[in-house]
């Protein structure tokens, strides 16, 4: 399986500002996804970062809050924009072959708190 | 369509056995089971496709029932390692590899 190297692992960051995380794989992979999860509960999919073209956004998820760029394979980054304390939480990169039958590995995570 | 587990949480005492389930409202392509502790990401465990076998490796079982559109994981004599929480994640037709995930079951073993 893949290794999924993300940064910062944690931040604290003012109300107002943008913080941008980056993800590396260390092998291609056909897709990659970013997901949301608040303490407590479940992974939420924000969006599939699709390779030299925009993302694709889940319902409830716009790309003017949640810029993803995807320059090549092995490379993604989430930018959270203009920051309310609402979106304290963990980001989890993902990264999967694209196939039913290949499992998805994830990265540590990053964990945001807004101030 | 985030799919249901059932139970939300369960305390067992080591060596013994726990079911957790997974139930959507959709028609079931693959169920993917993962396991988070906390403050790490999720690890995978098994995948189950439509029209599969059973899976599993000592321990650690899974079925996929495509009439009843769910999924079982079936932890045998637990370990005090088995602690965590537990996510299904369901897979649409089109094998993209995105997953939409349970609400999750946390599991607990106690000495």
């Amino acid at each position: 399986s893949a290794v999924i190297s993300q940064k910062p692992s944690r931040d604290i960051c003012q109300r107002g500002t943008s913080l941008t995380i980056q993800c590396q794989v260390d092998s291609q992979v056909t897709m990659m996804f970013w997901y949301r999860q608040q303490p407590g509960q479940s992974l939420t999919l924000i969006a599939t970062a699709n390779q030299g073209s925009e993302a694709t956004y889940e319902s409830g998820f716009v790309i003017d809050k949640f810029p993803i760029s995807r320059p090549n394979l092995t490379f993604s980054t989430l930018t959270v924009s203009n920051m309310s304390p609402e979106d304290s939480s963990i980001y989890l990169c993902s990264g999967s072959r694209g196939r039913a039958d290949t499992e998805a590995f994830f990265g540590q995570g990053t964990r945001l708190t807004v101030v | 369509q985030q799919p249901v587990q059932s139970p939300q949480a369960v305390i067992l005492r080591e060596g013994e056995d726990a079911v957790i389930n997974c139930s959507s409202s959709k028609a079931l392509y693959s169920v993917h089971w993962y396991r988070q502790k906390h403050g790490e990401a999720p690890v995978f465990l098994m995948i189950l496709l439509k029209g599969g076998e059973q899976k599993g490796h000592e321990k650690i079982s899974a079925s996929f029932n495509e009439k009843k559109q769910q999924s079982s994981l079936y932890l045998t004599a637990s370990q005090l390692s088995y602690s965590g929480t537990y996510f299904c994640g369901t897979g649409g037709s089109g094998n993209t590899g995105k997953l939409i995930f349970g609400q999750g079951t946390t599991l607990q073993v106690k000495p």
